[in-house]
């Protein structure tokens, strides 16, 4: 069965700290795509990353960077220089590449609560 | 571009109502899913659906359904309602075939009395 652990429930840092947020996966399939999602408090979740399962460069996106190894099945969000802008819940989501173009279902983790303070 | 709507955004039901939900997605995305969002079990999957096929379903009773119009816009109803469907309905919108980013909308507040 496929699963996405998230298990820091709730992380509290001050602004310009570096914060990594731990997302570790289970599938059996050889294909699949990993994503990461904010959801700030008005509630829209916001895409940031899609990564799949063939590609395990790490990615850097201004402050942002993810660190995917399929070794440990673990794709980890670290932000540096937190800002309070940050603050947010933050899901890793895994997806399975369905025959016939399915988009499949976005299995998500329960979440990190983001906390950032000035 | 126009990002995903959703209506209404806020909704009080009383139990055994049943209850639509509306999704507009982007503009160009053929599919639409829907997700339910609760603090128990967080995001959960209920259906996607691609050109007015539902081409996924998730582990919901029968009394969530859903439907997609040839202009994308798709609509989700529960009938029957239970407190425990009180919920954020997401609805999200994509372009491809293969999983691509999904671009969520506000969400619909459900609340069941």
């Amino acid at each position: 069965a496929q699963k996405v652990t998230q298990a820091q429930t709730e992380i509290s840092v001050v602004e310009k700290e570096d914060v990594t947020l731990d997302c570790v996966y289970e599938t059996r399939d050889t294909t699949y795509y990993l994503f990461w999602y904010k959801q700030p408090p008005s509630g829209e979740l916001v895409f940031l990353i899609r990564r799949n399962s063939f590609d395990e460069q790490n990615e850097i996106s201004g402050r942002y960077s993810w660190n995917f190894q399929k070794s440990t099945s673990s794709f980890n969000f670290t932000i540096t220089a937190s800002q309070v802008v940050d603050s947010a819940v933050y899901f890793c989501a895994l997806s399975e590449a369905k025959y016939g173009g399915s988009q499949g279902n976005l299995i998500f983790g329960k979440g990190t609560k983001l906390s950032v303070k000035p | 571009k126009a990002g995903v709507t959703q209506t209404p955004r806020y909704l009080i039901k009383t139990r055994g109502q049943q209850v639509t939900l509306s999704c507009s997605p982007i503009s160009g995305h053929r599919s639409v899913s829907w997700y339910q969002q609760t603090p128990g079990q967080g995001l959960q999957f209920l259906f996607e659906y691609f050109s007015e096929t539902q081409r996924n379903k998730g582990n919901f009773p029968g009394r969530f359904s859903g439907r997609q119009f040839s202009n994308s816009r798709s609509e989700m109803n529960v009938s029957t309602l239970e407190l425990g469907d009180s919920a954020l309905y997401l609805c999200a919108s994509s372009w491809g075939e293969v999983p691509n980013e999904q671009y969520f909308g506000p969400g619909t507040r459900l609340t069941v009395t």
